[in-house]
């Protein structure tokens, strides 16, 4: 009974440099959700996918920012020349995506990344 | 103004105390969920709730869509309890994204 796993659990890189985080949500869930938490802060919304859709992308910060999942499944979020504030924790949640009441979000450990 | 809002931000307490939790928001909402985080561990779903009360073991969480408030209590509290609890909402005119409160750390000692 796999829940929600991403990788990697932690990465380090430098400014200016390319990363990608992935997120594989729980076999069958339809909705895929990206959050970013920084530290002491709460969680803030990225992007939601419906299925291989971007259902809303209205969180990601800016055009460095990108995330694909195509085949409804398994989802990537690309970061380009990254930049120190980029330092985060990144969260992905799957949910079943019925649009049916109750329709808990199932939330992986994240992936911390830290631009030097 | 941040259209969640917990308070208090920290709080500690003696084992077997019980902790109340609070969470007000500004925007109309489908349902408020309730959610556990451990130091560098990952976010657990505790409630989801869309009117009145629910409990599990220990915990009760409640809410009113009038006032739009909820709370978190905590009865018999105990070390294992020491988290980050976090307060967010589902709005009802947006997608099913979630907008999150900063959360309260909660530490219990023995």
């Amino acid at each position: 009974g796999a829940g929600v796993s991403q990788t990697p659990s932690n990465k380090v890189t430098e400014k200016g440099k390319y990363v990608e985080l992935r997120c594989d949500p729980i076999s069958g869930h339809t909705a895929l959700y990206w959050y970013r938490q920084s530290l002491g802060q709460g969680p803030e919304f990225l992007i939601y996918f419906q299925g291989t859709g971007a259902a809303d992308d209205s969180g990601l910060p800016n055009d460095r920012f990108f995330a694909v999942r195509p085949e409804g499944s398994v989802s990537t979020l690309k970061i380009q020349r990254t930049e120190r504030g980029d330092s985060a924790v990144y969260l992905c949640a799957s949910s079943l995506g019925t649009g049916v009441l109750p329709d808990t979000q199932y939330f992986g450990p994240g992936t911390r990344l830290t631009v030097l | 103004k941040n259209e969640v809002e917990q308070s208090p931000q920290n709080l500690t307490a003696q084992e077997g105390e019980f902790i109340t939790i609070n969470c007000s928001y500004s925007v109309g909402i489908s349902a408020l969920h309730w959610l556990q985080q451990h130091p560098g561990g990952g976010i657990v779903s505790l409630f989801m709730l869309s009117s009145g009360k629910k409990k599990h073991g220990r915990l009760i969480a409640t809410i009113n869509i009038q006032e739009k408030h909820s709370s978190l209590h905590i009865t018999a509290s105990h070390p294992r309890d020491s988290a980050v609890y976090i307060c967010a909402v589902k709005g009802v005119y947006n997608t099913d994204k979630l907008i999150f409160g900063t959360g309260t750390r909660l530490q219990v000692f023995p």
